[in-house]
């Protein structure tokens, strides 16, 4: 059964701490993305990579980084958290081609707490 | 960039109802998706269309292309069909790939 696995389904952070949020998927998908969901706004687009090593800003990129060192792992990095990370992540992935909206899958989303 | 707009963004029902959730956008686009998600997080594909109509069990799905609306449409609604339902379409001003989404219709179907 192919999917996306966030590494974590809750978590509680303190101000200031590092927070690393992974993401993995086992489609050989080209392009990974983060997005962060808030009620009353949806989900919104973070950080974004079409290949290995690349990656775009979304909308929302203040207050975060990305790594993508292989093609199946995607990081999304909290540098210092603040309180108004505190959020729903979910990771996604999907084929490359940009005609086709096929193959769009999402992991189970991880809820972010920052105290 | 694409504008996506769901409506109603809240919606009670009670068990056996028919139930419409609509989705306009602002640009034309190849074929939209419907999703599911249900508390705890994860979110699933129900459709992908590009014209026409689209059934799976009590679950049907339409698009005008035309008028740039598509409409959710649950038939015999049950509680396991509380959820929130987003719509989404390709942002071709962005990466390939990428997907713009409405804010969701949390539906809640009462017993």
């Amino acid at each position: 059964d192919v999917k996306v696995t966030q590494s974590s389904r809750y978590l509680v952070k303190r101000t200031g701490e590092k927070v690393f949020l992974e993401c993995v998927q086992d489609m050989d998908h080209e392009n990974m993305f983060w997005y962060r969901q808030d009620p009353g706004l949806g989900l919104r687009l973070i950080y974004f990579s079409y290949d290995v090593k690349m990656k775009e800003k979304g909308d929302i990129p203040e207050g975060y980084s990305v790594s993508r060192e292989k093609k199946e792992r995607f990081s999304l990095i909290l540098e210092s958290a603040s309180t108004n990370q505190t959020s729903m992540y979910l990771c996604a992935s999907s084929l490359r081609d940009r005609a086709t909206i096929g193959g769009y899958t999402f992991g189970s989303g991880t809820r972010l707490t920052v105290v | 960039k694409n504008e996506v707009e769901q409506s109603p963004q809240n919606l009670t029902a009670q068990e056996g109802e028919f139930i419409t959730i609509n989705c306009s956008y602002s640009v034309g686009i190849s074929a939209l998706h419907w999703l599911q998600q249900h508390p705890g997080g994860g979110i699933v594909s129900l459709f992908m269309l590009s014209s026409g109509k689209k059934k799976h069990g009590r679950l049907i799905a339409t698009i005008n292309i035309q008028e740039k609306h598509s409409s959710l449409h649950i038939t015999a609604s049950h509680p396991r069909d509380s959820a929130v339902y987003i719509c989404a379409v390709p942002n071709y001003g962005g990466s390939q790939g990428n997907l713009i989404f409405g804010k969701g219709t949390k539906l809640s179907v009462k017993p």
